[in-house]
């Protein structure tokens, strides 16, 4: 019983953009915790994309950006690449249910 | 640099406890300087956090499966493990072990146990 939602998938050619969206509640984004974002390749673990709503770790491309307004947040992947393909999820704290809390999780698919 | 292994058993009955350790290497568990946690994810479907501990021995559960689960550290091991008990088909999935890093973020992953519960 995911707290954040996310569109089930996205969808977009080469070299576009694409947003993925994270909408939560006054209890966890609107209440400010930080929003977090994991890139999960077929087969593999996640791996952390975006830490504090806009900060990328070393070595992920600028390409990957975050957001956060309110209650909800934003990752966008512009300029699209076929390797982009794989599963998203945002994550951040619940101060309701006292519990990191993650996204529904997005498809992304490169056509 | 920093790696995480988890190791087990990958069948469990249903109704027994399902016992998981993650081997932590290239940082000491007894730095204090993070919390350890297990996540899972269910074929198919999304994350759930199950809990995490501090060097101290002190937790913190997901609520929705606190009165299950156990989740302590073996400093001398330089290990964490996860109990969870009475499982069922439901508590089939893939099992990660993970670093909670600053701003409360999983900065680094095992790479996941698959746990089938079934007779």
């Amino acid at each position: 019983q995911s707290v954040l939602t996310q569109p089930p998938s996205v969808s977009g050619a080469p070299g576009q953009r694409v947003t993925i969206s994270c909408t939560g509640s006054s209890s966890n984004i609107g209440a400010g915790y930080d929003v977090h974002w994991y890139q999960q390749l077929p087969g593999t673990a996640p791996k952390l994309l975006i830490y504090d709503n806009t900060n990328r770790p070393s070595g992920v491309p600028d390409r990957f950006s975050g957001s956060r307004s309110g209650t909800s947040a934003s990752l966008a992947i512009t300029g699209l690449q076929a390797e982009d393909e794989a599963d998203y999820y945002c994550q951040s704290y619940d101060s309701s249910l006292s519990a990191y809390v993650f996204g529904t999780g997005t498809k992304v698919t490169v056509l | 640099q920093v790696q995480l292994q988890e190791s087990g058993p990958g069948l469990v009955k249903p109704s027994q406890t399902l016992s998981l350790t993650c081997t932590v290497s290239g940082d000491s568990i007894s730095s204090g300087s993070y919390y350890w946690s297990w996540i899972r994810q269910p074929a198919g479907k999304g994350l759930e956090w199950i809990g995490r501990v501090f060097t101290s021995g002190s937790t913190k559960y997901n609520p929705s499966l606190k009165s299950r689960v156990t989740i302590s550290v073996d400093t001398s091991k330089n290990q964490f493990s996860l109990k969870l008990s009475s499982v069922t088909a439901a508590d089939t999935a893939v099992y990660y072990c993970a670093r909670v890093g600053a701003s409360r973020t999983f900065d680094i992953w095992g790479q996941g146990t698959m746990v089938t519960v079934s007779s």
